[in-house]
């Protein structure tokens, strides 16, 4: 079992390019999530998903759109990226949202 | 603001002493997990505990929590430079995610 996969492991951008950050799990679980991790403030949660098919937004979504097609996969996308986007980005599973997440290596990001 | 906040934000001790890293919360909540990074290295569960427990093991870890003061406390005991990490704590309050707090960064010196 890999877990939690997250490709690319670091990426440089322009300002306003745009980019997919790739998540995949192989432990058939319905709970997939993606956090953003900032000097000092700790992890917060930009989109998430119940389930193939469904997502929905956390406590930072703005300027990030997801889909999940198949339940193996959750991918991130940077519409226009923005040197506010400079971070960490994690992808986590789980078998639900409340219980242990299994988080991927993450994606150190930065927008220039 | 945060759910979650850890205190102190950084601790340094010596390798065998034991460590101590508290949680504090606003909101009640279902269960409140304690999580583990290593530098460069994505968050690993390392305990789970309950509303209706008060007291939680697993190995060098002992998990106390106290839900009149909306508190919880991560003891490492006889501590390793191996232990170098950040902590967190991570909140269920029956929404459909985990909220985490700023973590605490542990130094074990050798």
């Amino acid at each position: 079992n890999a877990g939690v996969t997250q490709t690319p492991k670091f990426q440089v951008l322009k300002t306003g390019q745009s980019m997919t950050l790739q998540c995949a799990q192989d432990m058939n679980h319905e709970y997939m999530s993606w956090y953003r991790q900032d000097p000092g403030m700790g992890l917060r949660l930009i989109h998430y998903s119940v389930g193939a098919g469904i997502t929905d937004q956390g406590e930072v979504p703005n300027g990030y759109n997801v889909s999940r097609s198949t339940t193996e996969d959750f991918p991130l996308r940077l519409l226009s990226a923005a040197p506010s986007q400079t971070s960490v980005y994690f992808c986590a599973s789980s078998l639900d949202g409340n219980q242990p997440q299994h988080f991927g290596d993450g994606t150190r990001l930065s927008i220039l | 603001s945060q759910q979650g906040e850890e205190d102190p934000q950084a601790l340094s001790i010596q390798e065998g002493e034991n460590a101590t890293m508290n949680c504090s919360y606003k909101t009640s909540i279902n269960n409140l997990q304690w999580y583990r990074q290593n530098s460069g290295r994505g968050l690993v569960h390392l305990i789970l505990i309950r509303s209706n427990e008060r007291e939680k093991h697993s190995g060098r870890l002992r998990v106390t929590l106290d839900t009149s003061k909306k508190s919880s406390s991560l003891l490492i005991t006889a501590s390793r430079a191996a232990d170098t990490a950040s902590y967190f704590c991570a909140t269920d309050t029956g929404r459909r995610a985990l909220t985490f707090g700023s973590g605490t960064r542990l130094q074990v010196q050798p």
